[in-house]
């Protein structure tokens, strides 16, 4: 079964609105990385994270890496229109095994 | 974006007939993958390889298998394709598995009829 749950699936936000997606797992791992799908395209390598409580930024994103290592978080700020597109976490976990979250898609309305 | 190039692009196909596809990298990464895409449930690892002829089995590779005889070249086959893995599938690259970022290529729409 799916070992990283990521919500919302579904995220509609006005330009210039906040956005953000969690990811969660039942055990604890060991990174987490995050990719951006834009549509029609193919997931693209933003970030990882490894270390507790970690929090990384990419100019409007903000990534989190819950204390306990099993939840992170990506945070933009003031969406915009390129920021299109579904987002995915992947983690690792202690069996060294590498899971996909669902995934969630983002549409920002001008 | 890296050198890793799927093959086809797009096919349609019969139920019941093989169908090959094909990830070719110009990276020498170690690690390859292939991933089927599909709604509501992410993407899922099909097989993946840490070396020429050294491969392993995903969380969905039933009716699936995959061969490496090149480092650059990672097929995957399905034996008797069915309706069910309509899809679109993902071939990816890495240096190292899962503590580096992976590569993805362009994937391949496949609709079985």
């Amino acid at each position: 079964g799916q070992q990283v749950m990521q919500i919302p699936q579904y995220q509609h936000v006005q330009e210039g609105e906040d956005f953000t997606t969690y990811c969660n797992s039942s055990t604890t791992l060991s990174n987490i990385q995050w990719y951006k799908q834009r549509p029609g395209g193919h997931p693209v390598f933003l970030i990882q994270l490894v270390k507790s409580g970690e929090v990384k930024k990419q100019k409007r994103l903000t990534f989190q890496f819950g204390e306990a290592k099993k939840n992170s978080s990506l945070h933009i700020t003031a969406t915009q229109t390129t920021d299109v597109g579904t987002y995915f976490c992947a983690g690792t976990n202690t069996g060294n095994q590498f899971y996909f979250g669902t995934g969630t898609s983002l549409t920002v309305i001008p | 974006d890296a050198g890793i190039t799927q093959s086809p692009r797009h096919k349609v196909t019969e139920t019941g007939t093989p169908v090959t596809l094909r990830c070719h990298q110009t990276e020498n990464h170690r690690y390859m993958y292939w991933y089927r895409q599909d709604p509501g449930h992410g993407l899922r690892l099909i097989h993946y390889s840490y070396g020429v002829k050294d491969t392993d089995k995903g969380e969905v590779s039933d009716g699936y298998s995959v061969s490496r005889s090149k480092t650059e070249d990672f097929l995957l086959t399905l034996e008797s394709a069915t309706s069910s893995q309509t899809s679109v599938y993902f071939c990816a690259i890495s240096d190292r598995q899962s503590y580096t970022e992976a590569f993805f290529g362009q994937g391949t729409r496949l609709t079985v009829v």
